[in-house]
């Protein structure tokens, strides 16, 4: 899982499989958005869930909230080797900062 | 799609030099954010600008000034780069004046190394 003094986490994985990745966040958060960041790229929103949401689908990707644990999940069904990238979780404590805090990521390396 | 541009893609510097960083956006947003990402590490925020010629601290300000000329240009200013700044730089924006528009659009990065 991400968050704190953690180092990247690292998972492998076959073509087809699914994986499912952690995010546990320390303060109050309005939404949290995970971001996947390609090598060599910048990071991009591939899905984002509010807190008054419990569960949001976004073709194979599914991500949960759970606000009473202060943790968030990602889940990849059927992966691609085209998934293969680091994962972040981040959270926002609103207002008008728009300060997003990062986790520390989870790279994912799906091999074909 | 939103596009955010940095410059230089990459840099090497001397220590105690001035290194300046540029990001440029043409996504007419007024929110623009500065992340420094550390090998193996997630980001964290340096500055941050919601209106120009006005920015503010994040969270690792120390070391670091930002200047937001106009609301396209935002930059990021080592004044006296230690060895300690070397990592990869990211400029963002985002449309945060918007409801439900929290998403951050990053730029390619900055590798930065301090020599």
């Amino acid at each position: 899982s991400q968050w704190g003094e953690e180092n990247l986490q690292a998972l492998s994985i076959q073509e087809g499989e699914d994986v499912t990745m952690n995010c546990s966040y320390k303060t109050y958060t309005t939404v949290v958005q995970w971001y996947r960041q390609k090598s060599g790229k910048g990071p991009a929103l591939i899905i984002l869930i509010r807190s008054n949401e419990r569960e949001k689908r976004s073709g194979r990707l599914r991500a949960t909230l759970d606000t009473s644990s202060q943790s968030s999940s990602l889940s990849i069904t059927g992966t691609l080797a085209t998934d293969t990238a680091v994962y972040f979780c981040a959270t926002d404590a609103g207002g008008l900062s728009g300060k997003l805090t990062f986790g520390e990521g989870t790279q994912v390396t799906v091999i074909s | 799609e939103a596009a955010v541009t940095q410059s230089p893609r990459s840099k090497v510097a001397v220590t105690g030099g001035k290194v300046t960083l540029s990001c440029h956006q043409t996504n007419n947003h007024d929110y623009m954010y500065w992340y420094r990402q550390d090998t193996g590490h997630g980001l964290r925020l340096i500055h941050y600008s919601y209106v120009a010629d006005s920015t503010e601290k994040g969270d690792i300000p120390d070391g670091y000034k930002a200047s937001r000329p106009s609301q396209e240009n935002f930059s990021l200013i080592l004044e006296l780069a230690s060895l300690s700044q070397t990592a990869v730089y990211f400029c963002a924006s985002s449309d945060r004046g918007q409801i439900s528009n929290e998403r951050l659009f990053f730029g390619h990065g900055t590798k930065l190394s301090v020599l």
